[in-house]
């Protein structure tokens, strides 16, 4: 079966300060890995996803993630953080592309002037 | 991108109670549609698989009986929580698959509230 473990619920930074937010899954066959966001009152939304190829994934507002095997983790990363970052990020892991998502427990990032 | 629709964003009920969730998408057609549930600082967790014009594919334990799903057409879900009670109360979340890559997009949610 597969798991996802995001370790830190809530994350501060203070606002241009980089940022990491961690996942690790476990899975036994191949995976598909993605970062979403969730604004306050609105939907998930996909930030990036890792399919194939490539092991550094670029996504929208300025974040990425690196896909390592070995150490099966799929961190979200961003050298520097506004204000709007605000918001609460899921990373999810899938066998079978978009569908069946199995999502983490989510962190909080919470951004400061 | 593609939006979803949940009606209504919030819902309280009695016990005993049933209670309908729709989800809508608004400018596709979607074949497959999802449904969530999220507890308080919890990931969400997959309830069933909903097919346009056929049954729905509930998780292990989930039950079929009581969270209804019905998608009759290829913009509308439904999860109907028959006789809902206090441990019914939960954020309830759809998606739905769309785009060549079958892309999940999500609604905002339904947060029930059952007294």
């Amino acid at each position: 079966a597969q798991s996802v473990t995001q370790l830190d619920s809530q994350v501060p930074v203070f606002e241009e300060a980089p940022v990491e937010l961690r996942c690790n899954y476990s899975s036994s066959v191949s995976v598909y890995l993605f970062w979403y966001v969730q604004y306050p009152n609105q939907g998930l939304q996909l930030l990036l996803k890792y399919l194939s190829g490539s092991t550094l994934v670029k996504g929208i507002n300025g974040f990425e993630a690196e896909f390592n095997k070995s150490q099966t983790s799929f961190h979200l990363r961003k050298p520097s953080v506004h204000i709007s970052d605000t918001a609460e990020y899921f990373c999810a892991v899938s066998d079978r592309g978009f569908q069946k998502l199995v999502f983490g427990t989510g962190t909080r990032l919470l951004v400061s002037p | 991108g593609a939006v979803v629709s949940q009606h209504p964003s919030w819902v309280i009920c009695k016990s005993g109670t049933s209670v309908k969730i729709e989800c809508r998408s608004l400018d596709f057609q979607a074949t497959t549609m999802f449904w969530y549930r999220q507890f308080p600082k919890q990931s969400l967790m997959l309830m069933a698989t909903s097919n346009e014009g056929s049954k729905a594919t509930y998780e292990q334990g989930v039950e079929k009986d009581k969270f209804l799903i019905n998608h009759a057409s290829l913009t509308l879900s439904t999860l109907t929580v028959t006789s809902a009670h206090p441990e019914d109360s939960s954020f309830y979340i759809c998606s739905a698959l769309a785009g060549r890559l079958g892309e999940q997009f999500f609604g905002p949610g339904t947060r029930l509230t059952v007294l």
